[in-house]
């Protein structure tokens, strides 16, 4: 355990479903990421929140909607998703200003059918 | 920001010493060299870092040269638990700078 946990670790859903992903960390970090990861391609940076604020928005698809309620918990809600949204999703977290790395959780593993 | 570029694959035997090599000529000062590794289907580890001298921890050990143009992740003992794909990240220090991970290097241990 990396101190990071994402549940579920796997989720098969339709395209008409709605599911939302959770993140939890109790490493006292104050900014937490989620990055997509397709089938041999690089991390896509989604968002970040620093402080409980979101900081960044890298253009993803209103279909992705994240949430972070306090600085412990995020989470990603998903709805009307297409095949091609099958990916990793992995969440991060860190200190606001990264200096000391980033813990990343072990992943969901999503599947649209 | 500085860009990094690694060999896309390199493999090396169980035991021996993985020598994984980043080149990084646009880094800047306060830039610091991050390694990070990613097991398959997992989420990326976080290895070392170093702004210029080398370091060493219980993983690895990072060897930055002298000009900070470049530096090599090394494993001394490599185990095949090792095969992984390996990140090189420039990144400033402090601010809100994201870094990118970019292709890294794919290291396969074999018997």
């Amino acid at each position: 355990e990396t101190g990071v946990t994402q549940t579920p670790r796997h989720l098969v859903m339709g395209m008409t479903n709605k599911k939302s992903l959770k993140c939890e960390q109790h490493l006292g970090h104050n900014a937490m990421y989620w990055y997509k990861q397709s089938a041999k391609k690089p991390l896509e940076l989604m968002f970040v929140y620093s402080l409980e604020e979101r900081v960044e928005n890298n253009s993803v698809p209103s279909r992705f909607s994240p949430e972070c309620p306090n600085s412990s918990h995020l989470f990603l809600h998903l709805h009307t998703l297409q095949p091609e949204d099958s990916a990793l999703y992995l969440c991060a977290s860190s200190l606001s200003d990264g200096n000391y790395g980033y813990t990343f959780g072990s992943g969901t593993r999503l599947t649209v059918v | 920001d500085a860009k990094t570029t690694q060999p896309p694959s390199m493999d090396c035997a169980e035991g021996r010493a993985a020598n994984l090599p980043c080149n990084h000529s646009t880094i800047s000062g306060n830039e610091y060299v991050y390694w990070y590794r990613q097991i398959h289907s997992q989420g990326p580890q976080y290895i070392i870092h170093g702004l210029k001298n080398n370091e060493t921890n219980e993983m690895a050990s990072l060897i930055i040269t002298e000009d900070r143009k470049s530096s090599t992740l090394i494993l001394p003992h490599a185990t095949l638990r090792d095969t992984a794909v390996y990140y090189c990240i420039a990144k400033p220090s402090g601010g809100s700078y994201i870094p990118t991970f970019g292709r890294g290097t794919s290291l396969i241990v074999h018997p």
